[in-house]
C-alpha cells in the first residue's frame, strides 16, 4: 500500500523569506503523480502545485516549487518570498497512475511571522 | 464555475441517529470523492462515484456509512447509528476523471457526534 509521510507537523517562516516543508512516500509503482495541497483555516483544500512521476523535471508555479527526488521518494516543497496568505496546513499527496485517488499525508502547519 | 458545495457545514447529532450529508460538485465534472479528515490528521479516502456508478470503496466505510450519487449530480452521504468515531470532518472532491488531475474540494461538514 502506499504510504505517505511528513515529518515535520509545525514549520515557521518571517514574511519574504523561503521555507521548504519535506514529504516521503512508498510505492512499488513507477508511474505516479504527486501533489501539494493547501488548507487554510476555510477549510478548502487547494491545490498548489502536481508534479507527474515520469518528468524529471521539477514543477514550478510562481513561488511554489518541488524538489522531486525519484529514488529517493522523497518530494519537498519550496515557498519562496513567503507571504502572510501562505499560513495554512499543507498536505503532501500521492495518486497512482492507473487511479485518481488521492493518499494524503499528515500535513505540516505552517506559520508565516510578520 | 460555483465551485464544490457541501451542506450543511456543521452537524451535531446524538450517538445513534441518522444523518446525511450532501454535496454538488462542479456541474461538469463527471467523477466524485468523499474523504474524512479527523483532527490533525490528512483527508482518508472513503469512496467515489464515476458518474452514477459508484466504483470503489475504502475498507473504511462501515456498513452503516452509505453513498449514493443519483444521475451522477449530487451526492448524498449518510451515516445510520452514529457513533463517537464518526465525528470528523467530511470532504468531498470532484473532478473531471483524468488520471492525476487537479481535484477540486469543497469546504466540508464537520459533523460531531455527542
Amino acid at each position: 500500500a502506499q504510504t505517505v509521510t511528513q515529518s515535520q507537523p509545525e514549520m515557521s517562516v518571517q514574511e519574504a523569506e523561503t521555507v521548504t516543508l519535506s514529504c516521503t512516500y512508498d510505492t512499488s509503482e513507477s508511474d505516479y503523480y504527486l501533489f501539494w495541497y493547501k488548507q487554510p483555516p476555510s477549510r478548502q483544500m487547494i491545490l498548489v502545485i502536481r508534479q507527474e512521476a515520469y518528468k524529471q523535471q521539477n514543477a514550478t508555479e510562481n513561488r511554489f516549487s518541488v524538489n522531486f527526488q525519484k529514488a529517493a521518494k522523497s518530494f519537498s516543497l519550496k515557498i519562496s518570498d513567503s507571504q502572510l496568505g501562505d499560513a495554512a496546513m499543507y498536505f503532501c499527496a500521492y495518486s497512482m497512475a492507473s487511479g485518481s485517488r488521492l493518499t494524503f499525508g499528515e500535513g505540516t502547519q505552517l506559520t508565516v511571522n510578520p | 464555475d460555483t465551485g464544490v458545495s457541501q451542506n450543511p457545514r456543521h452537524k451535531i447529532t446524538k450517538r445513534g441517529q441518522n444523518v446525511t450529508f450532501r454535496c454538488d460538485p462542479i456541474s461538469e465534472h463527471n467523477r466524485l470523492y468523499w474523504y474524512r479528515q479527523t483532527l490533525g490528521q490528512g483527508p482518508e479516502f472513503l469512496t467515489y462515484f464515476q458518474n452514477e456508478a459508484q466504483l470503489e470503496k475504502s475498507r473504511l466505510l462501515s456498513d452503516r456509512f452509505s453513498a449514493e450519487r443519483p444521475k451522477g449530480s449530487f451526492s448524498t452521504l449518510e451515516i445510520q447509528r452514529t457513533e463517537q468515531g464518526d465525528s470528523a470532518m467530511y470532504l468531498c472532491a470532484s473532478s473531471l476523471g483524468e488520471l492525476g488531475e487537479k481535484l477540486f474540494f469543497g469546504s466540508g461538514t464537520q459533523l460531531s457526534v455527542l
